[in-house]
């Protein structure tokens, strides 16, 4: 198994621009979430699913938007990049009732 | 709201020493507590959890202990190696849908040789 997959790795956007951040698993896990990481912070949560067309907000959701159209892929969205969303971007995953999440490499991202 | 918080930013172990990090939470409700460890440029890592009915767990060369009196968990590593250098994380989970975790700010450990 890959595990949980994230690309790119490295974005460097400008202020405006929108992009997608692709998470993918292989492991059959229904849920599955997005958070980011300010540096020397924690991680704080975007966005969550917990099944395929099933989605919903997290701590700071402002900014972005998700979708999961299927169990394996649940990608991120940036509409209208902003210098405040330059962070790195964890992607992860786990089985219900689970409390080990199975995060990706991360995405750093910076809007400048 | 909620929050999980810890003490110290940076805990210097000498290596083989045991190493204790700890972490404050304040959601009473929480029915489980997490250990998570990131080493430079990676995802978190699952290391141990503890329901919150327990007051200690041990793991491989990790325990875990919980006083629910004063909000406090700690994660004890013993003869702490090289390989235990990274940034380490608490985190709670709450009765709520979603599996959904709240990390507390990290505690960054170097072990010097």
């Amino acid at each position: 198994n890959a595990g949980v997959t994230q690309t790119p790795k490295f974005r460097i956007l400008k202020i405006g621009q929108s992009m997608t951040l692709q998470c993918t698993q292989d492991m059959n896990h229904n849920y599955m979430y997005w958070y980011r990481q300010d540096p020397g912070m924690g991680l704080k949560l975007i966005y969550y699913s917990v099944g395929a067309g099933i989605t919903d907000k997290g701590e700071v959701p402002n900014g972005y938007n998700v979708s999961r159209s299927t169990t394996e892929d649940f990608p991120l969205r940036l509409e209208l990049a902003a210098p405040s969303q330059t962070s790195v971007y964890f992607c992860a995953s786990t089985l219900l009732g689970e409390n080990e999440q199975y995060f990706g490499p991360g995405t750093r991202l910076t809007v400048t | 709201g909620e929050s999980v918080g810890l003490h110290l930013p940076t805990l210097s172990v000498q290596e083989g020493d045991n190493s204790i990090i700890n972490c404050a939470y304040s959601n009473s409700a929480s029915d489980y507590f997490i250990w998570y460890k990131q080493e430079s440029g990676k995802g978190p890592q699952f290391i141990i959890d503890i329901r919150s009915n327990m007051d200690k767990r041990q793991g491989q060369r990790v325990t875990v202990l919980l006083n629910k009196t004063v909000k406090h968990l700690s994660l004890q590593i013993a003869a702490t190696q090289p390989g235990d250098s990274a940034v380490y994380f608490c985190a709670e989970r709450a009765r709520t849908a979603g599996n959904k975790l709240t990390f507390g700010g990290g505690t960054r450990v170097l072990v010097k040789p």
